[in-house]
């Protein structure tokens, strides 16, 4: 049973590109969140997408965009990018439907703007 | 704005020794905690949770302590083994559904000595 996979791994991209970071959830799961943790810094919440919409949006500005697929893979964009944008982005992927709540994590994917 | 308080930063143990890591919340709506673990290079992953409903649960090494009234929630570790060496993320979430985002802590980081 695959766990949460994310790719690519690592990217290096210059300000004021634009980046989209992929996600596959859990076998079974169908809500899909994504998570920025800056270095040394807890998991900041960005999105969460469910039935292929936007359900919930932490503080982050509109640079930063999302979409689910029927098969509840989702995507993550930013555009115009950032020194600040540089981090860990976490997704993490649960079964929305029960009240089993449980959040699993990928191993994340490493930006880095130059 | 912090909504979740995590403390030390930073904390070493002698191997054997107990490990205790503390958060505390401010949001009394939070009816979710979990701690995650984390190794460099990896995503976190679920270690224990609790609900405000119950002041303690044992799984393992590893125990929580809860603290309704104090809004203040513990992770201790047992016999702690180098193996444990990690950070440490305490978490919190609103409301009792499947979908709501995580709100984490800043993070501990813990070495245990041999």
């Amino acid at each position: 049973d695959a766990g949460v996979t994310q790719s690519p791994t690592h990217l290096i991209k210059t300000r004021g590109q634009q980046v989209t970071l992929r996600c596959s959830p859990k076998s079974g799961h169908d809500t899909v969140s994504w998570y920025q943790q800056a270095l040394g810094q807890g998991p900041q919440f960005i999105f969460q997408y469910y039935e292929e919409e936007e359900r919930q949006r932490g503080n982050f500005p509109d640079r930063f965009s999302g979409h689910q697929f029927p098969n509840y893979s989702s995507e993550l964009n930013v555009n115009a990018l950032l020194l600040g944008d540089s981090a860990l982005y976490l997704c993490a992927s649960s079964l929305g439907s029960t009240t089993l709540y449980e959040q699993y994590f990928g191993p994340g994917t490493r930006l880095t703007v130059t | 704005q912090q909504q979740v308080k995590q403390s030390p930063q930073s904390l070493i143990v002698q191997k054997g020794g107990i490990s205790i890591i503390n958060c505390a919340y401010e949001n009394t709506a939070f009816d979710y905690f979990p701690w995650y673990q984390q190794f460099p290079g990896k995503g976190p992953a679920l270690l224990i949770a609790i609900r405000p409903d119950v002041s303690e649960k044992k799984e393992g090494r590893f125990t929580i302590s809860f603290n309704k009234s104090a809004k203040q929630f513990s992770l201790h570790i047992m016999d702690s083994q180098p193996g444990d060496s990690a950070t440490y993320f305490c978490a919190a979430k609103r409301e009792y559904t499947g979908r709501r985002a995580l709100t984490f802590g800043s993070g501990t980081r813990l070495q245990v000595q041999p």
